[in-house]
């Protein structure tokens, strides 16, 4: 079966500007997750999707960090506007209701 | 791509040896634990779990072994091989819950021909 697909793969950005991250998870998957992945740390959780209702957005920077799944399948994240910070690799993943989580590729995003 | 575990600790065997990567996690009320696998520049690959009913469980050429009343964890590899060159994460979290995955800092795990 195919995996979470991720794109972009790689993305450059100055600071202030905005960028988006698309995913779409495993075909059947309700449960969509995205996280945050800073360089030599874990993974962080930044929110849970259950269809297209959110289920934990608590580490979620609402200020600049917006995320939708508007057909409860895809979903979107986006940045406006970055800072140095934001640098990390942006993660998606998908499961069957709470089960295993299965992980994309990821996004890295560099910001300058 | 770029190493994710490039200020990560670091564990050295050589190629046939077995390799234990241990983790500590953080919340007693934890009852199901799963250790992931990256590779540079992919996802986190799910390799094995337990739950908290369990004090050890078997796959193939990896072994996890839980003690509750130390919050500890470890992550047992038989024959290590190349492939087996990744950053390792334990992961927990509480079960009937929303599945929210509390990730550990990571070991990179370097095999050594």
């Amino acid at each position: 079966e195919a995996g979470v697909a991720q794109s972009p793969r790689y993305k450059i950005i100055e600071k202030r500007q905005s960028v988006a991250f698309w995913c779409n998870p495993i075909s059947g998957h309700a449960t969509l997750y995205w996280y945050q992945q800073i360089l030599g740390q874990g993974p962080k959780l930044l929110i849970q999707f259950q269809n297209n209702g959110v289920v934990d957005d608590s580490q979620l920077p609402k200020d600049r960090f917006s995320a939708e799944r508007l057909k409860g399948v895809d979903s979107t994240l986006k940045i406006q506007p970055a800072k140095l910070e934001d640098s990390a690799v942006y993660l998606c993943a998908s499961s069957f209701g709470t089960n295993t989580q299965y992980f994309g590729p990821g996004t890295r995003l560099t910001v300058l | 791509g770029e190493s994710v575990g490039l200020h990560l600790p670091t564990l050295s065997v050589q190629e046939g040896d077995n390799s234990i990567i241990n983790c500590a996690y953080s919340n007693s009320a934890s009852d199901y634990f799963i250790w992931y696998k990256q590779e540079s520049g992919k996802g986190p690959q799910f390799i094995i779990d337990i739950r908290s009913n369990m004090d050890k469980r078997q796959g193939q050429r990896v072994t996890v072994l839980l003690n509750k009343t130390v919050k500890h964890l470890s992550l047992q590899i038989a024959a290590t091989q190349p492939g087996d060159s990744a950053v390792y994460f334990c992961a927990e979290t509480i079960s009937g819950g929303y599945n929210k995955l509390i990730f550990g800092a990571g070991t990179r795990l370097a095999v050594h021909p």
